[in-house]
């Protein structure tokens, strides 16, 4: 089985500064994707950086990068620079095939508010 | 690239009803889809695994016969909630495979239906 694992409680973050957001997961295979998803208000998952455990450096996309510690099984989150539109959930997720067909398995969500 | 759609957006729907969601990638072909529910403040639920031209495979405790889902083609899957009654009013949120050889294997989601029965 593979776990995701999302603790934080809901974060306020200043605009402007950035914030981490902790994903640690627990799975047997060694070939495995990591995947980090925004959620707004209105519902639709927004993919947003993906790590493969293979992959020698850490994931960026634009404001968004990857703080992937693989001894740790850890894949924190890091958005720089907060902007009021970052207001959402986020979740972490995994896939791999010893999960079966690339289905992914996901955390249960971290609550980002950015404040002015 | 990569969008999803989703139809319809949401819907209410008298118990006893049946009601049927589409899900479309608009710009790829996905040979396999996913669907998902999902509860206020909960993370998503996988119900099933939806591969174009085969049965979808289910989850562990989600009723086939109670959640119809048909691949039909390489854009198009759809879920059917058979006589629905209150307790599947949920959020049903799909995603569909894209595989970039070479590069990642990433799931794109629709923007969701909000499925109420009254």
């Amino acid at each position: 089985a593979q776990k995701i694992t999302q603790t934080q409680p809901g974060m306020f973050v200043q605009e402007k500064e950035a914030v981490t957001l902790d994903c640690t997961y627990d799975t047997s295979d060694p070939s495995y994707g990591l995947f980090w998803y925004k959620q707004p208000s209105s519902g639709e998952m927004i993919f947003l950086i993906y790590q493969g455990s293979y992959d020698q450096q850490n994931a960026t996309e634009g404001r968004y990068s990857l703080n992937f510690q693989k001894a740790r099984k850890s894949a924190n989150l890091v958005i720089s620079a907060s902007q009021l539109g970052d207001s959402a959930m986020y979740f972490c997720a995994m896939s791999s095939r010893l999960y079966g067909n690339n289905r992914l398995a996901f955390g249960k969500g971290n609550q980002v508010v950015v404040i002015p | 690239g990569a969008v999803v759609s989703q139809h319809p957006s949401w819907v209410i729907c008298k118990s006893g009803t049946s009601v049927k969601i589409e899900c479309r990638s608009l710009d790829f072909q996905a040979t396999t889809m996913f669907w998902y529910r999902q509860f206020p403040k909960q993370s998503l639920m996988l119900m099933a695994t939806s591969n174009e031209g085969s049965k979808a495979t289910y989850e562990q405790g989600v009723e086939k016969d109670k959640f119809l889902i048909n691949h039909a083609s390489l854009t198009l899957s759809t879920l059917t909630v058979t006589s629905a009654h209150p307790e599947d009013s949920s959020f049903y949120i799909c995603s569909a495979r894209l595989f970039d050889r070479g590069r990642k294997d990433t799931q794109y989601f629709g923007p969701g239906t909000r499925l109420t029965v009254l």
